[in-house]
């Protein structure tokens, strides 16, 4: 049982290029989370799904894109990278329907020059 | 705004000390979680305080729900090296359809 898996884990893009981030939870969770950590800001919600199919914005949504096409997988998008989305990205993914405990991945640091 | 602030930001004690974070926010809530993580880790679950309750134990961790004054307060007795970490509250608002909002954190070091 792998829990929640974030690929890659690493990652440097340069200004204007995209990428996809990819989050795996074999839990059968349904409610799945996207955060992004900045020093001295906490995590910050930056997309969520209660469900295969929907997407919602969260705190700080702009400049990424989201898409849930199967339960089990969650993915963010970075149409065209900045600087400022330099930061390392968590995944979470949450059980026993929205009164449970939340169960991240590892993270993804994205550096953007 | 961001829901969910810690204080201290950083919090530095000795080993066998008690240790109290707080967190305030500032909507209803359905219910309260605090989170642990560790330097360059994922975070991992610790509690969960429902709106309806008070108080919560579990092991060394006590936590407490004001939702009068809209704060909660983590307390962790007879501290060990081993919980150096950050620590966070995360608050599940209350019809606002899953969203979980975290705060700042506070940074535990517990020195032996």
């Amino acid at each position: 049982n792998a829990g929640v898996t974030q690929t890659p884990k690493f990652r440097v893009l340069k200004t204007g290029q995209s990428m996809t981030l990819l989050c795996a939870q074999d839990m059968n969770h349904e409610y799945m989370y996207w955060y992004r950590q900045d020093p001295g800001m906490g995590l910050r919600l930056i997309h969520y799904s209660v469900g295969e199919g929907t997407t919602a914005k969260g705190e700080v949504p702009d400049g990424y894109n989201v898409s849930r096409l199967k339960k089990q997988n969650f993915l963010l998008g970075l149409e065209s990278a900045a600087p400022s989305q330099t930061s390392v990205y968590f995944c979470a993914s949450i059980g026993q329907g929205r009164g449970g405990e939340l169960f991240f991945g590892e993270g993804s640091r994205l550096t953007v020059l | 705004s961001q829901q969910g602030e810690e204080d201290p930001q950083a919090l530095s004690i000795q080993e066998g000390e008690n240790a109290t974070m707080n967190c305030s926010y500032k909507t209803s809530i359905n219910n309260l979680q605090w989170y642990r993580q560790n330097s360059g880790r994922g975070l991992v679950h610790l509690i969960l305080i429902r709106s309806n309750e008070r108080e919560k134990h579990s092991g060394r961790l006590r936590v407490t729900l004001d939702t009068s004054k809209k704060s909660s307060s983590l307390l962790i007795t007879a501290s060990r090296a081993a919980d150096t970490a950050s620590y966070f509250c995360a608050t599940d608002r209350r019809n606002q359809g899953g969203k979980l909002i975290f705060g700042q954190g506070t940074e535990l070091s517990v020195k032996p």
